[in-house]
C-alpha cells in the first residue's frame, strides 16, 4: 500500500527567507505523480506543484520547487521569498498512473511571520 | 461557474440527523470526486463520478454514506443517521478528464455532529 508520510506538524519561517517542507512516501509503482497543496483557512486545496515521477528535473513554479529524490522517495517543497500569505496547510500528494485516487499526507502548518 | 462550489459553508447536525451536502463542479467537468478530511488529518477519498456514473465508492465509511450525481454534474453527498465520527470537513473536487494534471477542489463543508 501507499503511503505519504509528512513529519513537520509544523513550521515558521520569516518573510522573505526560505522554508523547505518535506515530504516521503514509500509505493512499489513506478509511473506515479507527486503533488503539494495549499490549504488556507478557506479551506479550498490550491495546487501548488506537481512532478512527475519519470522525469528527472525537478518541477519549479515561481517561488516554489520541489527536491525529488526517487531513489530516496523524497519529495520536499522549497518556498523562496516567503510571503505572509503563503502561511497556510500544506499536504504532499501521490498517486500511480491508472487510478484517480489521491493519497495525501498528514500536513504541515506553516506560519511566516512579519 | 468558475470554481468548485460546495453547500453548506458549516453545518451543525445532531447525533441522528440526516444530512445532505452539495457540490456544484465547474461546467464541463467529467470527473468529481468526495474526499473526507478529519481535523488534523489530510483528505482521505470517499467516492469517484465519471458523468452520472459512480464509478468508486470504495472509500464511503459505512451504508449510512450516498451519494449522487444523477445528472452528470451537481452532486449531493448524504449521510443518514449521523454520528460524531462523521464530523469532518467534507470536500469536493473536479476534474475536466484525466487525473495528471491535479483536481480543483472546492472551499468544503465542515460538518459537526453534536
Amino acid at each position: 500500500a501507499q503511503t505519504v508520510t509528512q513529519s513537520q506538524p509544523e513550521m515558521s519561517v520569516q518573510e522573505a527567507e526560505t522554508v523547505t517542507l518535506s515530504c516521503t512516501y514509500d509505493t512499489s509503482e513506478s509511473n506515479y505523480y507527486l503533488f503539494w497543496y495549499k490549504q488556507p483557512p478557506s479551506r479550498q486545496m490550491i495546487l501548488v506543484i506537481r512532478q512527475e515521477a519519470y522525469k528527472q528535473q525537478n518541477a519549479t513554479e515561481n517561488r516554489f520547487s520541489v527536491n525529488f529524490q526517487k531513489a530516496a522517495k523524497s519529495f520536499s517543497l522549497k518556498i523562496s521569498d516567503s510571503q505572509l500569505g503563503d502561511t497556510a496547510m500544506y499536504f504532499c500528494a501521490f498517486f500511480y498512473s491508472g487510478t484517480y485516487k489521491y493519497i495525501f499526507g498528514t500536513g504541515t502548518r506553516l506560519k511566516v511571520l512579519a | 461557474g468558475a470554481g468548485v462550489s460546495q453547500s453548506p459553508r458549516y453545518k451543525v447536525a445532531k447525533r441522528g440527523q440526516d444530512v445532505a451536502l452539495r457540490c456544484d463542479p465547474i461546467s464541463g467537468h467529467v470527473s468529481l470526486f468526495w474526499y473526507q478530511q478529519a481535523l488534523g488529518q489530510g483528505p482521505e477519498f470517499l467516492t469517484y463520478f465519471q458523468n452520472e456514473a459512480q464509478l468508486d465508492k470504495s472509500g464511503l465509511p459505512s451504508d449510512r454514506f450516498f451519494a449522487e450525481r444523477p445528472e452528470g454534474s451537481v452532486s449531493t453527498l448524504k449521510i443518514q443517521r449521523t454520528q460524531q465520527e462523521d464530523s469532518a470537513v467534507y470536500l469536493c473536487a473536479s476534474s475536466l478528464e484525466g487525473f495528471d494534471y491535479g483536481y480543483t477542489f472546492g472551499s468544503g463543508t465542515r460538518l459537526t455532529v453534536v
